[in-house]
């Protein structure tokens, strides 16, 4: 079965703070994503990954930043986290051209 | 802008009973679509897919949705529910193969016994 593993469940954050959420695939898909998912707004697409180094904007990429230094690997980056960071952070990743989405378990952070 | 709208945020039902959960997209461009099924504590994970074909698709666990062109929508159904169902269900579309999901506002189901 496709592993997409994130690093936290649970993350509390001070208002400020550089912080990393970390997601680790194990089936060498290409194509990795970052969502945040907030109560009744569903799944808002931040930043997603086709290939390593290579990243694109998603729909709410404000106050975030990507890196993928390898295949497996995708982190988000808050620069400086603030309140209405708090949200559930999920991860997914796919193969090249294909539509289904395996998706880690979520990062809960809250930032106070 | 391209949008998928899930109609009730929340959805009861007695179990047993049939499930309908209602999903319409915006677009004169038939996208592919898709439900996903996120059980507590856990992430998303596919339950069905339509790209081209039947228009009626089935998937995991004895859900179906039926893909209607002249209704933009992409319905779920389930003839009769399970305590085991409940769960947040979301509606995705995306407009060409490998591109972009765009995911619904998302229906939490609960079954009642």
């Amino acid at each position: 079965d496709v592993k997409v593993t994130q690093s936290s469940r649970y993350l509390v954050k001070r208002t400020g703070e550089k912080v990393f959420l970390e997601c680790v695939q194990d089936m060498d898909h290409e194509n990795m994503f970052w969502y945040r998912q907030d109560p009744g707004l569903g799944l808002r697409l931040i930043y997603f990954s086709y290939d390593v180094k290579m990243k694109e904007k998603g729909d709410i990429p404000e106050g975030y930043s990507v890196s993928r230094e390898k295949k497996e690997r995708f982190s988000l980056i808050l620069e400086s986290a603030s309140t209405n960071q708090t949200s559930m952070y999920l991860c997914a990743s796919r193969t090249q051209g294909n539509e289904k989405l395996f998706f880690g378990s979520g990062t809960q952070l809250s930032v106070l | 802008a391209q949008s998928v709208t899930q109609l009730g945020s929340h959805v009861s039902v007695s179990e047993g009973a049939l499930v309908l959960l209602r999903c319409n997209y915006s677009s004169s461009v038939p996208p592919y679509l898709f439900w996903y099924v996120q059980y507590p504590n856990q992430g998303l994970q596919l339950l069905l897919k339509y790209t081209t074909g039947a228009t009626l698709v089935k998937g995991i666990n004895g859900f179906e949705a039926e893909f209607k062109k002249s209704e933009t929508s992409f319905h779920l159904t389930k003839p009769s529910a399970h305590m085991s169902d409940a769960a947040e269900y979301f509606c995705a579309v995306s407009y060409n193969q490998g591109g972009k999901l765009i995911f619904g506002q998302g229906t939490e189901l609960s079954v009642k016994p």
